[in-house]
């Protein structure tokens, strides 16, 4: 089955600043690749995803980038906020019934 | 208005005892879940229905029993409760079964004591 790695595990930023999460993945079948953000004692929610014919997707201060050969894809949030202080995780499916294999997730800390 | 609706937010048990988890979506969608979080929040996919059928059955202990009546609800039933069993459980739904955006519910604390 589908391995994903995610890194780092914690990560601590001063608001302003850029914070890059990291995932590579095993199964070079999967195609759909989405990010869900979950905040303390809340449900995960899709943040943006990205899929196989595409490398790199922006919306406003978030984007995820692509690279199949070496399969990774990463998360990028500029300019952050306190809000965006929460659990990431990244996922990747090979498009068989939206069976999404979640990394281990990334704990955002963004300091005021 | 809620979208995915889980019942009970909140269940604590005895080992050995048998419960049950609630589903239901307003959304209109076909196809529903259930993963369980860890205490390390690690998501794991266990059962997935789309238009009632089972899609998705991941290595689960067979004391754990979805069932779907129809396209708007999903209900974990679960016997014999272990100590292991204690988690969060997500509810989930999507239109379609493919690369489509998954709504989770707000999730059940189950804990076993």
């Amino acid at each position: 089955g589908e391995n994903v790695e995610q890194h780092p595990s914690t990560l601590s930023v001063q608001e302003g600043d850029s914070a890059v999460i990291k995932c590579t993945y095993s199964d070079s079948a999967s195609n759909y690749f989405p990010w869900y953000k979950q905040e303390l004692g809340k449900r995960p929610q899709l943040i943006i995803d990205i899929r196989s014919n595409v490398g790199e997707k922006k919306d406003q201060r978030i984007a995820v980038t692509l690279n199949k050969t070496a399969k990774h894809f990463s998360l990028h949030i500029t300019e952050t906020q306190p809000e965006d202080s929460a659990v990431y995780f990244c996922a990747a499916s090979m498009g068989n019934f939206n069976k999404f294999y979640f990394g281990s997730g990334t704990k955002l800390n963004v300091k005021p | 208005d809620t979208a995915v609706s889980q019942t009970p937010k909140y269940l604590v048990t005895q080992m050995g005892n048998d419960k049950s988890i609630k589903c239901e979506q307003n959304l209109g969608h076909d196809t529903m879940y259930w993963y369980k979080q860890d205490s390390k929040k690690f998501l794991k996919i266990m059962f997935s229905y789309n238009n009632k059928e089972l899609i998705i059955n991941e290595t689960v202990p067979n004391r754990f029993s979805p069932k779907s009546p129809d396209k708007a609800h999903l209900n974990l039933h679960i016997n014999s409760l272990e100590l292991g069993d204690s988690a969060v459980y997500f509810c989930a739904s999507s239109q379609g079964a493919r690369n489509t955006e998954a709504f989770f519910g707000q999730g059940t604390r189950l804990t076993v004591v």
